[in-house]
Parts: structure tokens; sequence; C-alpha cells
């Protein structure tokens, strides 16, 4: 049984870093890719990035100038930064597992972040 | 920027067969995913690699793929199945991953 907790501040001030973390309980760290997506009030979800249990990243291009996602393999978990924040980035965000041309079959419970002065 | 263009909503009848489509130059080259989105809930993969259902997807959700178009079919659509539906691809060069904007479907 696959299980991704996730945790990190819910409220954030404008010009602030947001910070989250994603535990990942059960199955093979080493055989995916690790995921932030994030959805907006009202509006649709976004990608934000990847990584791998070796580190390499990928990210969106509209948000790569103030995210970094790592990794910790010895806690099976990994994390996002994104700083800078704006009233903008208030969402609900996850974390979730990829496997390569499977999908995102597995999610985090979703961290709502609010960004407000 | 790269962009999956999807209706923003279309309605059907309980019973009926509902069709969200999904459009993009590079879905000949890459793979669609779908996603069932209910609010205050993660999303649910429906459907992977164009037309793949996942274990425990009812048979009643099927995905297809023409060209630059993929669908998503829910045939026999139930009140249950209302709800936002997102697809997913890569960009062409397969570097990162976008999702189209959504579909509500609304169940009459």
């Amino acid at each position: 049984q696959v299980q991704l907790q996730q945790w990190g501040a819910g409220l954030l001030k404008p010009s602030e870093t947001l910070s989250l973390t994603c535990a990942v309980h059960g199955g093979s760290f080493s055989d995916y890719y690790w995921s932030w997506i994030r959805q907006p009030p009202g509006k649709g979800l976004e990608w934000i990035g990847e990584i791998n249990h070796n580190g390499s990243t990928s990210y969106n291009p509209s948000l790569k100038s103030r995210v970094t996602i790592s990794v910790d393999t010895s806690k099976n978990q990994f994390s996002l930064r994104l700083s800078s924040v704006t009233a903008a980035d208030t969402a609900v965000y996850y974390c979730a597992r990829e496997a390569y041309s499977y999908g995102y079959l597995y999610w985090g419970q979703g961290t709502l972040v609010t960004v407000s002065s | 920027s790269y962009e999956l263009t999807q209706p923003p909503s279309v309605s059907v009848s309980p019973r009926q067969t509902a069709r969200i489509t999904c459009s993009a130059d590079t879905l000949p080259k890459q793979y669609a995913y779908w996603y069932q989105k209910k609010p205050g809930q993660a999303p649910v993969l429906v459907i992977y690699k164009d037309t793949e259902r996942p274990s425990g997807i009812p048979e009643r959700f099927s995905g297809s793929s023409s060209g630059t178009t993929v669908t998503l079919t829910i045939s026999g659509v139930q009140a249950e199945d209302e709800a936002d539906y997102y697809c997913q691809s890569a960009d062409s060069s397969g570097t990162y991953w976008v999702f189209g904007g959504g579909t509500k479907l609304t169940v009459l």
C-alpha cells in the first residue's frame, strides 16, 4: 500500500518562501519520479516539477526561476520550495508519484497554502 | 508555451455517453492521461497511455486517440461521474508535463 503524506506551512506572506515536504510510505522510492502539482482556487491543475531518487529534476518553465525540488532518499522524502510567493501562488499543493508512462496513480492528501498579507 | 485544449464544460443525461476531448499538436507523439477531480479530493487517474485503464476504474471509462486529439469517453454516465476531468501530456521533447484546462462534466 503506497501512501504519500505531505505537510508544510499553510499561511505565508508575500515574498516569503513556500516549503512543503512529502513522505513516501510503501513501494520503491527509486523506481519513480516524484512530483508537485497545484490547483489554485477555482482553477485547473498546474504541474510544478518533479525529481527522481538521483536528484534529477524537471520544472515547469513558468515557475522554474522560483522552484527547487529536493530529495532525501534516507527518509524517502522529497520537498518543494517556492520562493518570492504572491497571492497568485495560493493553491492546494499535491505531491504525487509518477511511474514512467503510467501517470500519477498515487497522490498526497493536498495542502492548502494561502498567501496573504 | 505548450497547451492542451479542452472544452470548459460537457453536459449529459444519466445513462448517456459523455465524450471529453483534449487537443494539441504533440499528442500524436506523446501519451495522454486523464484524471477525475472532485472538490476536496485528490485527482484520480482514470486513463493512462491514451487508452489504458488502471485497476479499479470502471469499464465505462475509456480513452481513444486520433491525430492531434485524444478523447475520454464515459459510457452509461452515472451521477457519481459528475466531476472535473483533466488531460495531461508532455511537451514535444518530453521535458515537462502539462495539464489541460479541465472540463466540467455535468450530469443533468
